[in-house]
C-alpha cells in the first residue's frame, strides 16, 4: 500500500525568504506525482504534475523536482509571498492500482508566509 | 473555461437521513473521481469513473455509498442512512483522459454535517 509523508507539517516564514516543502513515498513505481495547494474551506489549486520520467517542473516561482528512486520529492517557493500562506498537498498516482486511476495524498504541509 | 463544479457547497443533514451531491465536471474529461476529506483521516480515494467502463468503487466505504454518472458527464454522489462519521468534505476532480499521466482538477468541494 502506497504511504505518502509530508514534512514539516506546518512552517512559519517571514515574507521574502525562499522555502522546500518536502514529500516522500514508499512505492517507487508511479505514474506522476502532484503538487496542490488548498486555502481554508476551499478545493485543491493544482501547481505542477511531475511524470514519473521527468526530474522537475517550473511554474513561476514554484519548482518541483521528484526522485522516484528514492520515493522523494520537494516544492521549492521562491521569494515567499504572504499570497502563499496556505496547506500544500503532495499526491501520487500509482502504478500497482490494478484498474483505474487514484490519487494518494500526504497530509499537506500548513505554510504561513508573515508580513 | 469553467473548472469543475459542485453543488451544494454546504448540506447539513440529520443521522438517517439519505443525501445527494453533484458534480458537474471539465466539460471534454472523461475521467470524474470522489473524493473525502476529513479530520484525522486526510483526504481518501472514494470512486472513479472512466468514460463507459465500470467504475472503480473500492474506495466506497460501506454499501450506503453509491454513486453513478449519467451520459459521460454530471455525478451523483448518494450517501443512504447518513451517519455522524460521514461528516466530511466531498472533493470531486476530473481529468483529460484514460492515460496516467493527466492532471486532475478538483472542484471547490461540498461540506457535508451529519447532526
Amino acid at each position: 500500500k502506497q504511504e505518502v509523508t509530508q514534512i514539516p507539517a506546518a512552517l512559519s516564514v517571514p515574507e521574502g525568504e525562499n522555502l522546500v516543502l518536502n514529500c516522500s513515498f514508499t512505492d517507487s513505481a508511479i505514474y506522476n506525482l502532484q503538487w496542490f495547494r488548498q486555502d481554508p474551506g476551499k478545493g485543491l489549486t493544482s501547481l505542477l504534475l511531475i511524470q514519473s520520467s521527468q526530474r522537475e517542473q517550473t511554474s513561476g516561482r514554484l519548482n518541483a523536482s521528484l526522485d522516484k528512486s528514492s520515493g522523494r520529492s520537494t516544492l521549492y517557493i521562491a521569494a515567499s509571498q504572504p499570497g502563499d500562506s496556505a496547506t500544500y498537498l503532495c499526491a501520487v498516482d500509482s502504478m500497482w492500482e490494478t484498474s483505474g486511476s487514484r490519487l494518494t495524498f500526504g497530509e499537506g504541509t500548513q505554510l504561513t508566509v508573515n508580513p | 473555461g469553467a473548472g469543475v463544479s459542485q453543488s451544494p457547497s454546504n448540506k447539513v443533514t440529520e443521522k438517517g437521513k439519505d443525501v445527494e451531491l453533484r458534480c458537474d465536471p471539465i466539460s471534454g474529461h472523461t475521467a470524474l473521481y470522489w473524493y473525502r476529506q476529513s479530520l484525522g483521516q486526510g483526504l481518501e480515494f472514494l470512486i472513479y469513473f472512466q468514460g463507459n467502463s465500470a467504475p472503480d468503487k473500492s474506495g466506497l466505504p460501506s454499501d450506503r455509498f453509491s454513486a453513478e454518472r449519467t451520459g459521460g458527464s454530471v455525478s451523483t454522489l448518494t450517501i443512504q442512512r447518513t451517519q455522524q462519521e460521514d461528516s466530511a468534505v466531498y472533493l470531486c476532480a476530473s481529468s483529460l483522459a484514460s492515460h496516467r499521466y493527466n492532471e486532475q482538477f478538483f472542484g471547490p468541494g461540498t461540506r457535508l454535517t451529519v447532526l
